[in-house]
């Protein structure tokens, strides 16, 4: 496997709790990248980086931020969670556009 | 709205068969991936076919480019219990938003021994 590491891998919380995701790489990979996972809907883009302190907006950004102060750290914030932040979280890190992507294992989220 | 949409979003075949699974997308593209996923983990890379090409090949896996139709197929020849997973195609869009790797919502593909 890539050296991708997602923590949690598991977490449940409450209603208006802040929440944070880390996702880790040992690759030195330039790109790295947030989605989650729902039934019907596949993966949706949430945030993506592209270097530190560089990060945009995807498709379903409403509700977390994220941050890259080192190559290797993305983290993923749920400020105040909700119920239908409730998904599975997978990143994913790329060392160039037009390359494939290495995805972590997934965390998965229960806000109640 | 995403960008890949697989069809079908389920198929379900008997071992020895072939599995044909087909992804349409919107915009521009610099190239289209697929990948796949066992239940409950992280998604593979499988194979990455650029847009000006039409035709690859990877061990048992086919992928098709029509650029004109925004669409492409997997094929997956002689199928195995093991191909039992989903299946998802991913974009790299050409200009705005090039850096954005945006996946479909995949083809749910059962193999039956």
């Amino acid at each position: 496997d890539a050296g991708i590491t997602q923590s949690p891998r598991h977490k449940v919380t409450e209603t208006g709790t802040p929440v944070t995701l880390r996702c880790h790489q040992t690759e030195n990979h330039r790109y790295m990248y947030w989605y989650r996972q729902d039934p019907g809907h596949g993966l949706r883009l949430i945030h993506y980086s592209y270097g530190v302190k560089d990060t945009d907006k995807g498709e379903v950004s409403d509700g977390y931020s994220v941050s890259r102060s080192k190559t290797e750290d993305f983290l993923l914030t749920l400020e105040s969670a909700t119920s239908s932040q409730t998904s599975v979280y997978f990143c994913a890190i790329r060392t160039g556009l037009n390359t494939e992507a290495f995805f972590g294992q997934g965390t998965r989220l229960t806000v109640v | 709205s995403q960008q890949g949409e697989e069809d079908p979003q389920a198929l379900s075949i008997q071992e020895g068969e072939n599995a044909t699974m087909n992804c349409s997308y919107k915009t521009s593209i610099n190239n289209l991936q697929w990948y796949r996923q066992n239940s409950g983990r992280g998604l593979v890379h499988l194979i990455l076919i650029r847009s000006n090409e039409r035709e690859k090949h990877s061990g048992r896996l086919r992928v098709t480019l029509d650029t004109s139709k925004k669409s492409s197929s997997l094929l997956i020849t002689a199928s195995r219990a093991a191909d039992t997973a989903s299946y998802f195609c991913a974009t790299d869009a050409r200009g705005q938003g090039a850096q954005k790797l945006v996946f479909g919502q995949g083809t749910r593909l059962t193999i039956n021994p």
